[in-house]
């Protein structure tokens, strides 16, 4: 049983296009968040709901849509691809207290062509 | 927000070398979380450091707190090959349920 799924693994794409990134945790957690990790390893927050409410929306282009339908889901919608958003994009849980661990999902990794 | 800064960036040891990283904070920490990323995977929680002075241990791996709650380190003793990835420290954000992880340190292990 996977306890944080993100699909898919990978996505090969051309710049301009739209494309989605779902995920979903099966642990009953309250919080999700989508990271951004670049190919020097640093891993950048972009987004975090509790409950399907918006807590955390850093300086993301919003060319970045985040949709949590359901409190086990979180998607990510990315229009007009740049090369830049080239990277492994990150999704976790954790239950709602700073003193949580967080559960991340096994990534996607995107290539915008 | 807070920011941790991690050091070094890069360390490549000889199989059974030891090895630190560190996690510094200009300011005081209610707690620091440590992960593992393997080459290709995603990070795994480590351990959550939560008191001033606090040590835990986890086989070979150490892990401090310092009394000021402003710095961490892990200490991996006697390096294996499986010990190979990036191991991040997070501290607390601005917001609830906020972890910001540091840049990380990538570890390389030579048999």
């Amino acid at each position: 049983d996977t306890a944080v799924s993100q699909t898919p693994k990978y996505l090969v794409t051309q710049m301009g296009n739209d494309k989605s990134i779902k995920c979903e945790q099966n642990l009953g957690h309250d919080t999700m968040y989508w990271y951004k990790q670049d190919s020097k390893k640093f891993l950048k927050i972009m987004f975090s709901y509790n409950n399907k409410e918006l807590i955390i929306n850093e300086t993301v282009p919003n060319r970045f849509s985040p949709k949590s339908p359901d409190k086990a889901h979180l998607n990510l919608h990315i229009n007009s691809l740049e090369l830049g958003d080239s990277a492994v994009y990150f999704c976790a849980s954790s239950r709602l207290s700073s003193y949580n661990e967080q559960f991340f999902g096994p990534g996607t990794r995107l290539t915008v062509l | 927000g807070q920011q941790v800064m991690q050091i070094p960036q890069y360390q490549h040891v000889q199989e059974g070398e030891d090895f630190t990283t560190y996690c510094n904070s200009s300011t005081t920490l209610s707690n620091i979380q440590w992960y593992k990323q393997r080459p290709g995977g995603h990070p795994v929680f480590l351990i959550q450091l939560v008191k001033s002075g606090e040590v835990k241990k986890q086989k070979r791996l150490t892990f401090q707190f310092g009394e000021a709650k402003k710095n961490s380190s892990l200490h991996i003793t006697a390096t294996q090959t499986t010990d190979v990835g990036t191991y991040f420290c997070a501290g607390p954000g601005p917001h609830n349920n906020d972890m910001r992880f540091g840049a990380g340190t990538r570890l390389t292990v030579k048999p």
